[in-house]
């Protein structure tokens, strides 16, 4: 089992751009997490998904944050247009629905200057 | 999610055991304890959850008190590997808990010595 596989890895950009990460989750699982931590702040929830549907997006912080999930496999977490402060390691977790244990991805850590 | 309190930090020997408190006063008749950790610059892992009784698998134990107002979690023999922050997070069990995301507080930063 691969677990959850998150693309890139490492991401720096300039302020202004748009930046987009990306998220496989687990062969099977049909829920899906994206959270995303910094120092100040911690582990944040920011939206997840239950059957690729968008269940809850209070955590996304505004609307230059957007998440779509078009199948079971793939999901985006867009920023658009990107600042400083949203400088962060940003996470990705599936799991089954309804079961307890998240699996998390190695997260992408993002670098905005 | 109801709220848990743990300390910001603890330090331990290695091969030594590890007691890690949590203290959640407000714990509801339906929520579940889980602990997750995470090591450095890794996703948070998984390490056990328990309801009522105490629980244990290959990672860990988990020791519930009777008023389930505390729990513990037990590294019967820690090792360096074990070195992270250790969160207890409270989870609904009602209808539609196991669904949603996970609320994490500070954890616990756990230090091993050699």
């Amino acid at each position: 089992d691969a677990g959850v596989i998150q693309s890139p890895r490492h991401e720096v950009t300039e302020m202004g751009q748009e930046v987009t990460l990306r998220c496989k989750p687990i062969s099977g699982h049909n829920s899906l997490f994206w959270y995303r931590q910094t120092m100040m702040r911690g582990l944040e929830l920011l939206i997840y998904f239950n059957n690729n549907v968008p269940i809850d997006d209070s955590g996304m912080p505004e609307d230059r944050f957007s998440a779509k999930m078009p199948n079971a496999s793939f999901s985006t977490l867009k920023i658009q247009p990107s600042e400083p402060r949203d400088s962060a390691v940003y996470f990705c977790a599936s799991s089954l629905l309804f079961q307890e244990t998240q699996y998390f991805g190695p997260g992408t850590r993002l670098l905005v200057l | 999610d109801a709220k848990t309190t743990q300390p910001n930090s603890m330090e331990s020997n290695e091969e030594e055991p590890v007691h890690l408190p949590c203290n959640h006063s407000t714990i509801s008749g339906t929520d579940y304890i889980h602990w997750y950790r995470q090591l450095p610059s890794q996703g948070p892992e998984y390490v056990i959850h328990g309801l009522t009784s105490n629980v244990n698998n290959r990672m860990a134990s988990l020791a519930i008190a009777e008023d389930r107002k505390s729990s513990t979690l037990i590294l019967h023999r820690a090792t360096l590997r074990d070195a992270a922050v250790y969160y207890c997070i409270l989870r609904d069990g009602g209808a539609g808990g196991g669904a949603d995301g996970l609320t994490f507080g500070k954890g616990t930063h756990l230090i091993i010595q050699p």
